[in-house]
């Protein structure tokens, strides 16, 4: 089974906190993405990487930051966090095929004061 | 660019109803098309899921067919169980970005509540 692990389930910041959220995932996925997760709007794409220091912009990269060091491994950045960016972030891995399955982590809940 | 429609929710309905949420979607070439739910507290988890024109995906009693002519991938089950409350997403690949990365495009969920 393919496991993917979110560093937080619950966490509490302050507005222009530095915040980093991590992803970890056990299966060897190439690709690996951050989703946010708001009522309303569904998951939008914040960004992905599809190999190891590689990352693409998603729709809506502003105010974050993303870093993969290692393949197994994709951390969010928020490099000073706001308040309209507490929401729920979700990670998720897989592999390169088109049809094949993302596999998503249990989630954090971010909320930002 | 891509997009999902789904219906909105709340849905509520009785243990033992029949269940439909309806799923429309517009995208380029062929697409890939998926249902994803979210039980509570939990993230997303795959239910199903189609890769070509007239697939049926099937899982736990549910079923969606991948109907081209009509851009549509309704979820539909016989009948649901007080255990099937949960968010539905129905979401689509897109061809693939760099490197072969496909991103899903998300509707915007949809709650079901299911009650004795």
């Amino acid at each position: 089974d393919v496991k993917v692990t979110q560093s937080s389930r619950y966490l509490v910041k302050r507005t222009g906190e530095k915040v980093f959220l991590e992803c970890v995932q056990d299966m060897d996925h190439e690709n690996m993405f951050w989703y946010r997760q708001d009522p309303g709007l569904g998951l939008r794409l914040i960004y992905f990487s599809y190999d190891v220091k590689m990352k693409e912009k998603g729709d809506i990269p502003e105010g974050y930051s993303v870093s993969r060091e290692k393949k197994e491994r994709f951390s969010l950045i928020l490099e000073s966090a706001s308040t309209n960016q507490t929401s729920m972030y979700l990670c998720a891995t897989k592999r390169p095929e088109r049809t094949d399955t993302q596999y998503f982590g249990p989630g954090t809940r971010l909320t930002v004061l | 660019g891509d997009s999902v429609t789904q219906m909105e929710g709340p849905v509520t309905l009785s243990e033992e109803a029949f269940l439909t949420i309806n799923c429309t979607y517009t995208a380029t070439g062929y697409p890939s098309l998926f249902w994803y739910v979210q039980y509570p507290g939990e993230g997303l988890q795959l239910l199903l899921k189609a890769t070509k024109a007239d697939d049926k995906g099937s899982n736990k009693g549910f079923e969606a067919t991948y109907r081209k002519e009509t851009t549509s991938f309704h979820l539909e089950k016989g009948s649901v169980q007080v255990s099937d409350s949960a968010v539905y997403f129905c979401a689509l690949s897109d061809r693939g970005l760099t490197g072969g990365g496909n991103k899903l495009t998300f509707g915007t969920g949809t709650q079901l509540k299911v009650e004795l």
